[in-house]
């Protein structure tokens, strides 16, 4: 596609349950990148793919965050037993190898609501 | 390690004058350093970047920004404000070529324009 996609856009879930985000990154793009951005803050990094590994998963915030992506394109997000603290909107960006030096394209984001 | 400090959560400047928003960084490598907008609901999207060369650097929508090393800062600057300027900015930075590729994030910096 055309830029860099995320579903859903909105998603309200209750405590304690399990959610999944998903992000489809610019088709060619390497390395793909997970961010959350609480109500009145700048995106805090999460982790880092480059292929299909994980090259820096250190901001991860605890055990309850996975993220996978098995054929090197399309990301899954993965939280269980969601807090209300986890409410935020969850931002994937993708670049060509390097985004410093190719540029990083952001997706509109997921809007996670835990009530 | 890397970090980003923005000076001043919320700005506001008068229609036609002088948008200046701070930036200081931290690194350990060489910096390469980014401004973001973000608008209500929206994804980032990049204004400029710098990533080695000209510490001048132009962007997109009349922005520029000026490297400098010596003082750690990168700040934002636009002669002549619009109303369409006011948003939400975001100064980053990375390790690039020398390290990490992931983005450190300020906590913004809101912009209104007064007409």
């Amino acid at each position: 596609g055309a830029g860099v996609s995320q579903t859903p856009s909105n998603k309200v879930t209750e405590k304690g349950k399990y959610v999944e985000l998903r992000c489809d990154p610019i088709s060619g793009h390497t390395a793909l990148y997970w961010y959350r951005q609480s109500l009145g803050q700048g995106p805090e990094f999460l982790i880092y793919f480059q292929g299909t590994g994980a090259a820096d998963d250190s901001g991860l915030p605890n055990d309850r965050f996975f993220a996978v992506r098995p054929e090197g394109s399309v990301s899954t997000l993965k939280i269980q037993r969601t807090e209300r603290g986890d409410s935020a909107v969850y931002l994937c960006a993708s670049s060509l190898a390097g985004g410093s030096n190719y540029g990083y394209t952001f997706g509109s984001g997921t809007r996670l609501t835990v009530v | 390690a890397q970090s980003v400090t923005q000076l001043g959560s919320h700005v506001s400047v008068s229609e036609g004058a002088l948008v200046l928003l701070r930036c200081n960084y931290s690194s350990s490598v060489p910096p390469y350093l980014f401004w973001y907008v973000q608008y209500p609901n929206q994804g980032l999207q990049l204004l400029l970047k710098y990533t080695t060369g000209a510490t001048l650097v132009k962007g997109i929508n009349g922005f520029e920004a000026e490297f400098k090393k010596s003082e750690t800062s990168f700040h934002l600057t636009k002669p002549s404000a619009h109303m369409s300027d006011a948003a939400e900015y975001f100064c980053a930075v990375s390790e690039g070529n020398f390290g990490n590729e992931k983005l450190t994030f300020g906590t913004g910096t809101r912009l209104t324009i007064i007409p």
